[in-house]
């Protein structure tokens, strides 16, 4: 089945210090969304991505839709401690229609020394 | 506006029991989906309701077997319970497709043993 590659599996950074995490996928999405869970919490939507390109910012997150449909990225600026947690990727692939499958990412770790 | 509550928060199970998970779907939202996430892993999709019907489902046995009622909460119903169930079952819902994204609950952690 489809499978999001997600990397790196974890990081340890300094407060301050920039974030990126990427997605990758052997088939197209047409859709793309990043998500941060907190321990003990439920997938809480950070940005949504609906067409190939497209660039979306949520305050120090930014996050873009890769030109293939095969993958996306995510970027935190200056990382403070509220930070931490696991960020998941996700797509939905056109093939499943309305059934609103999303296939999920390993997920990223992020931990951040104060 | 009221998110997604799910009911119980943990749950622990002999393997062979049954078991009946809970959802109350966010203010608005008429579809639910529920997810099985391992330690470790990221959510899995199992099924998908929209007007009291499946409407997908993922790659998981029919002893996963669900229902969605009137007011669009949902339940979740696993027969014949095996070790590999343990995990945390994460409730999500949506206005239709869910385009705009998704709302998760808190999830209940299931323990077999």
């Amino acid at each position: 089945g489809q499978q999001l590659n997600q990397s790196p599996q974890s990081m340890f950074i300094q407060e301050g210090e920039d974030v990126s995490m990427n997605c990758t996928s052997s088939s197209i999405f047409n859709t793309w969304l990043w998500y941060k869970q907190d321990p003990g919490e439920g997938p809480v939507l950070l940005i949504a991505l609906y067409k190939a390109g497209e660039l979306t910012s949520n305050g120090r997150l930014t996050a873009q839709f890769g030109i293939t449909r095969k993958d996306s990225f995510l970027n935190i600026s200056a990382s403070i401690p509220s930070d931490v947690g696991i960020y998941f990727c996700a797509g939905r692939s056109p093939g499943s229609g309305n059934t609103g499958k999303l296939i999920f990412g390993q997920g990223t770790t992020l931990q951040v020394k104060p | 506006e009221t998110g997604v509550t799910q009911s119980p928060t943990h749950l622990i199970k002999t393997r062979g029991q049954q078991v009946t998970l809970r959802c109350s779907s966010q203010s608005g939202h008429n579809t639910v989906s529920w997810y099985q996430q391992a330690l470790g892993q990221g959510p899995q999709f199992i099924f998908q309701y929209y007007r009291e019907e499946e409407n997908g489902r993922g790659n998981f046995p029919p002893r996963f077997s669900g229902l969605q009622f009137p007011n669009y909460s949902s339940e979740l119903n696993v027969n014949a319970l095996e070790l590999d169930d343990s995990a945390l079952y994460l409730c999500a819902s949506s206005f239709g497709t869910g385009y705009y994204g998704y709302t998760f609950g808190s999830g209940t952690r299931l323990t077999v043993v």
